[in-house]
């Protein structure tokens, strides 16, 4: 099964910064996603990210939010932009070598903003 | 819209125990059902892939089954152990967009 590493693990940033967070791939993957992970919840599905093309968004997720970068079939990023302390939250990425393959995921990104 | 639900919320049992998880979804149609298991601060790991033509699969101790008919998914784990403990997380893979819809999870404690 593919391995997934996430960087950073965990940060803290200020009000109104950036981040963004690196999923790689140990091996060519078909799909990539990107999940959120409120304090205390379940998983929600922000974008599916495509390979050389924009991301696919949920319903609640826009680009300027969260924009996604898939240059290749083992990487992505996700960008939370002008954080605010309800962007506090886990980030995961998860990854798949066909849709009825099962999804694998990263340890996740743990962010927290003041 | 496709709504996953789990009961119960939380479950705390003795070490040796058999239990029962369960999953609940309101649209059929869907490709396959994955249980997860998520340990405090860590990410996921999979434990079974359920394709939605099969009934049921077996990996160790944990058996999973569906009847997407009735949109019902359990997870059996036989003989609980302390290592066993854990939230357990279903999701569901809606058919034509192949996302994931997770459901709301089961805290576990197998107590020693």
């Amino acid at each position: 099964s593919a391995v997934i590493s996430q960087k950073p693990s965990r940060d803290i940033c200020q009000r109104g910064t950036s981040l963004t967070i690196q999923c790689q791939v140990d091996s060519q993957v078909t799909m990539m996603f990107w999940y959120r992970q409120q304090p205390g919840q379940s998983l929600t599905l922000i974008a599916t990210a495509n390979q050389g093309s924009e991301a696919t968004y949920e319903s609640g997720f826009v680009i300027d939010k969260f924009p996604i970068s898939r240059p290749n079939l083992t990487f992505s990023t996700l960008t939370v932009s002008n954080m605010s302390p309800e962007d506090s939250s886990i980030y995961l990425c998860s990854a798949a070598t066909g849709s009825h393959q099962p999804q694998h995921f990263g340890d996740g990104t743990r962010l927290s903003i003041l | 819209k496709q709504e996953v639900t789990q009961i119960p919320a939380a479950l705390s049992v003795p070490e040796g125990e058999n239990l029962v998880l369960n999953c609940s979804f309101t649209d059929s149609a869907i490709y396959n059902l994955q249980w997860f298991r998520q340990d405090p601060g860590k990410g996921l790991t999979s434990l079974l892939l359920i394709q939605s033509s099969q009934r049921e699969q077996t990996s160790g101790r944990l058996n999973a089954s569906l009847d997407k008919s009735s949109g019902r998914s359990t997870l059996y784990i036989a003989a609980s152990q302390p290592g066993d403990s854990a939230t357990y997380l279903c999701a569901v893979a809606q058919s034509g967009t192949y996302k994931y819809i997770f459901g709301t999870g089961t805290r576990l404690k197998v107590l020693a």
